[in-house]
């Protein structure tokens, strides 16, 4: 089943405008995963967040994790139209595997 | 690096007939590989576990004789899809994760998409 679930499901940009997507989680994690998918590719890792920490970033990507809340948030700054994707969070609880959410489809218009 | 190869791309074939897809890793040891199915605009659902050296651990409704899984190397994991029939038609994904524990992320194949006439 999955556990994680994705807010917004679709989110419509423009360039420039920084884009947030939301992941829930509902029993306790090692470490909660981003992954970028391109139409009809597979999944590209974006930054992996252990359950002790709290904030990461790579480049434009800002992770933040809220265990007492079991959230997630995934914040691209200045998107770009090449940032067009889904985008999933993971769940990790043990034994490398992942437990997907619904994703995120983000659509950045130029 | 990490990178994880998955052939084919893209299959179509006729109902009853089997397909194997590979999935390799390619510059690095994947003890553990994992097969995943997608349908269109939906997130990923696990399909099994598959450890090198040993049966692979398919997920609940997951018939394992359908869809027979072989890890028998540390490089290569495949999957075949026994007397295919439309419903298999799919997008199927393979991923890999290094042994150093749980903190590792997975690395995706590209995926095969597997239509069945």
């Amino acid at each position: 089943s999955q556990q994680g679930e994705e807010d917004p499901q679709a989110l419509s940009i423009q360039e420039g405008e920084n884009a947030t997507m939301n992941c829930s989680y509902k029993t306790s994690i090692n470490n909660l995963q981003w992954y970028r998918q391109n139409s009809g590719r597979g999944l590209v890792h974006l930054i992996l967040i252990r359950s002790n920490e709290r904030e990461k970033h790579s480049g434009r990507l800002r992770v933040t994790l809220d265990t007492s809340k079991k959230s997630s948030s995934l914040l691209i700054t200045a998107s770009r139209a090449a940032d067009t994707a889904s985008y999933f969070c993971a769940t990790n609880s043990g034994y490398s595997t992942l437990t997907f959410g619904k994703g995120t489809m983000l659509l950045v218009s130029p | 690096g990490a990178v994880v190869s998955q052939h084919p791309s893209w299959v179509i074939c006729k109902s009853g007939t089997s397909v194997k897809i590979e999935c390799r890793s390619l510059d690095f040891q994947a003890t553990t590989m994992f097969w995943y199915r997608q349908f269109p605009k939906q997130s990923l659902m696990l399909m099994a576990t598959s450890n090198e050296g040993s049966k692979a651990t398919y997920e609940q409704g997951v018939e394992k004789d359908k869809f027979l899984i072989n890890h028998a190397s540390l490089t290569l994991s495949t999957l075949t899809v026994t007397s295919a029939h439309p419903e298999d038609s799919s997008f199927y994904i393979c991923s890999a994760v290094s042994p150093a524990g749980d903190n590792q992320p997975q690395h995706f194949g590209d995926g095969t998409r597997l239509s069945i006439l």
